[in-house]
């Protein structure tokens, strides 16, 4: 089993380009998260998908970024102008569904993309 | 709003000297916490969480509400935990996303 896998692992870009990452999740886990790392501020929460539907994307910063995971399987999040606070480490985790009450799914999470915006 | 605190964004201690790194959280519902490490060249994993009560790689955390901490404790630490901490807290609704501290990178000196 290879693991949440993410695609690719560095990109420079040109602000005002497009960017789009890929996260391919474990095999059979529903939830897929996106979260990213600005320098030196914490891991924060982007979205959330269960399958192919958007469950909580309270995290997005802006409309600039696009997330989709269509078919349910790998994910993608573009990004469309990049700006420079754009800079930073982007993950991708997945788990299983979740059973009932308040049982909790470990989230498997990727190498990261570490995305510079010069 | 629901926030973690790391206090320390480094620790340095030397080998077999014990290791507190320090976690406070902010919530009103019933948190579920978890502590992650990230070993360098690594990915994020799962250390522990306070549900599982468990002891890994010789490291425990006790859920304290009354201080809203979570720190995680190992009695004698070895160069192998030289890594990034992080305290992360559950939200329990339908997303279970993770909230993050800022992290502490702990170094354990030979």
């Amino acid at each position: 089993e290879a693991g949440v896998t993410q695609f690719p692992s560095h990109s420079v870009i040109e602000k005002g380009q497009t960017v789009t990452l890929r996260c391919d999740p474990i095999s059979g886990h529903d939830n897929l998260y996106w979260y990213r790392r600005v320098m030196g501020k914490e891991i924060k929460f982007l979205l959330h998908f269960v399958k192919e539907s958007k469950q909580d994307e309270s995290g997005m910063p802006n409309n600039r970024f696009l997330a989709e995971r269509t078919g349910g399987t790998y994910s993608t999040l573009k990004v469309q102008p990049a700006e420079l606070e754009d800079s930073g480490v982007y993950f991708c985790a997945s788990s299983l569904s979740k059973a009932g009450g308040s049982y909790y799914n470990e989230q498997f999470f990727g190498p990261g993309t570490r995305l510079t915006v010069l | 709003a629901q926030r973690v605190t790391q206090p320390e964004k480094l620790l340095s201690v030397f080998k077999g000297a014990p290791v507190e790194l320090k976690c406070n959280y902010s919530y009103s519902g019933s948190p579920e916490l978890f502590w992650y490490v990230q070993y360098s060249r690594q990915r994020l994993q799962l250390l522990l969480r306070h549900i599982s009560r468990e002891s890994i790689k010789g490291f425990t955390a006790d859920l304290n509400k009354g201080e809203t901490s979570f720190h995680l404790k190992k009695p004698f630490a070895q160069e192998e935990d030289s890594a990034m901490y992080y305290c992360a807290l559950s939200l329990m609704d339908s997303s279970y996303k993770l909230i993050f501290g800022s992290g502490t990178r702990l170094l354990v000196r030979p």
